[in-house]
């Protein structure tokens, strides 16, 4: 993997308070995107921000993007047990659309 | 609205033996990726094609090969499996031509050889 880690590995909140994820690459990138996987299913495609933005909103989720840094940050506000998941970066390259995907954050959210 | 398409969704195989999976893409996507995730591991990109010509090659091990058929469904043959090749397979479909990035994945193709 051309990824760099994702940080924390591990978080476990409480419902209703704010979970922050982080990620970070080694390459120039066009775009970075971001997934969500519950245990040993598909992965579900959240949001996508481009290289020249550096923060989009959807719903309760903020992306934000510094591509000065080569880092990345997943922001779920408000969150709710079904939050609970694995949650992954991806970028592609200048080269090609294939993804390279970070280590992960497994995010457990409790009643 | 339709989305992408794996079968089968488990397989059993025996070691050195072969397996095909089949991925079709959602209807209009002319692009599809092959992933590999491992136990525990984030997802590994594999190969991927575009208006049915190889456009990537990423980690694809040499007994594997796959295609892309007319109609854009895709199949990833794997022949002298090992017990390493145990993996959630995922494809991936896109709008390549659109210059649309947005991967959207199938459920995965749980493979166990044994």
């Amino acid at each position: 993997s051309q990824q760099g880690e994702e940080d924390p590995q591990a978080l476990s909140i409480q419902e209703g308070e704010n979970a922050t994820m982080n990620c970070s690459y080694k390459t120039s990138i066009n775009n970075l995107q971001w997934y969500r996987q519950n245990s040993g299913r598909g992965l579900v495609h959240l949001i996508l921000i481009r290289s020249n933005e550096r923060e989009k909103h959807s719903g309760r989720l903020r992306v934000t993007l510094d591509t000065s840094k080569k880092s990345s940050s997943l922001l779920i506000t408000a969150s709710r047990a079904a939050d609970t998941a694995s949650y992954f970066c991806a970028t592609d390259q200048d080269s090609g659309y294939a993804l390279n995907f970070g280590k992960g954050t497994s995010l457990l959210v409790t009643p | 609205a339709a989305g992408v398409i794996q079968s089968p969704r488990h397989l059993i195989k025996e070691k050195r033996e072969t397996a095909t999976l089949k991925c079709y893409p959602i209807p209009r996507h002319d692009t599809v990726y092959w992933y590999q995730q491992g136990p525990g591991q984030d997802p590994q990109f594999l190969i991927s094609f575009y208006e049915k010509m190889q456009s990537d090659k990423g980690s694809i091990p040499d007994r594997f090969s796959a295609q892309q058929f007319s109609d854009y469904h895709s199949e990833l043959n794997m022949s002298s499996l090992e017990l390493g090749d145990s993996a959630l397979y995922f494809c991936a479909s896109s709008l390549g031509s659109s210059g649309t990035y947005e991967q959207y994945f199938g459920p995965g193709t749980r493979l166990t050889v044994t």
